[in-house]
């Protein structure tokens, strides 16, 4: 089964710098796909940027890019020029390209890390 | 478009008591899940759909059962609740698993069970 570790479960960052999160995980597959969702007070579920596994491009959004690394397993997320609006929780989670067996699409997620921007 | 939409959005119960939570997407999704969200756990697949009449457990099953009757609803049930089922509920939708289709959530059901 994969699993999915967020190991900072508070980071804080100055309005207009820079913060990476970090996320690793664990997976005997060679083909899946990473995400970074967000969760603002409201609760509601952002996805913020997704990552193929057989790219080697590193996604980026706007503020928003990764640090892919295959072969360690890592998959951080930076958030550039911060803004108050990017105060929120952050997860990261994992999804098999194998769309059969026991996977059917489900996410698998990490433990969250609460971002805290401060003005 | 209302994307997915979750019924009720608050609810506090009484151990043993029963509550049905109503997810409904009008996406055309054939993939639905149900998630359990709980401090320092991240987010926990209960059970999944893959289409209209069909239903599968999750990772977190016990104590909760399913219904997908119609296309665009998934229904999860509370037979007799217990205080470790408190915790905040989402559904998400899917058009389908494969390649990197988002799932979508809905608005979270946060439930109390004393």
């Amino acid at each position: 089964a994969q699993t999915v570790t967020q190991s900072q479960p508070e980071m804080s960052v100055q309005e207009a710098e820079t913060v990476t999160l970090s996320c690793t995980y664990d997976t005997s597959e060679s083909d899946y796909y990473l995400f970074w969702y967000k969760q603002p007070p409201s609760r509601q579920m952002i996805l913020v940027i997704r990552q193929e596994a057989y790219k080697q491009q590193n996604a980026t959004e706007n503020r928003f890019s990764v640090n892919f690394q295959k072969a360690a397993k890592s998959f951080s997320l930076k958030i550039s020029d911060s803004q108050l609006g990017d105060a929120a929780m952050y997860f990261c989670a994992y999804r098999s390209s194998n769309a059969g067996g026991t996977s059917y699409g489900k996410l698998t997620f990490g433990q969250g890390t609460i971002l805290t921007v401060h003005p | 478009n209302a994307g997915v939409t979750q019924t009720p959005k608050f609810r506090v119960l009484k151990t043993g008591q029963s509550m049905t939570l109503l997810c409904a997407q009008d996406m055309n999704h054939e993939y639905m899940y149900w998630y359990r969200q709980d401090p320092g756990m991240g987010l926990r697949l209960i059970h999944y759909s893959v289409g209209e009449g069909t239903t599968a457990k999750g990772e977190v099953p016990d104590g909760y059962n399913v219904s997908r009757l119609k296309k665009q609803n998934f229904l999860l049930g509370l037979e007799s609740a217990a205080p470790s089922q408190t915790s905040v509920y989402f559904c998400a939708s899917s058009y389908s698993p494969r390649s990197s289709y988002e799932q979508y959530f809905g608005p979270g059901t946060r439930l109390t069970v004393t």
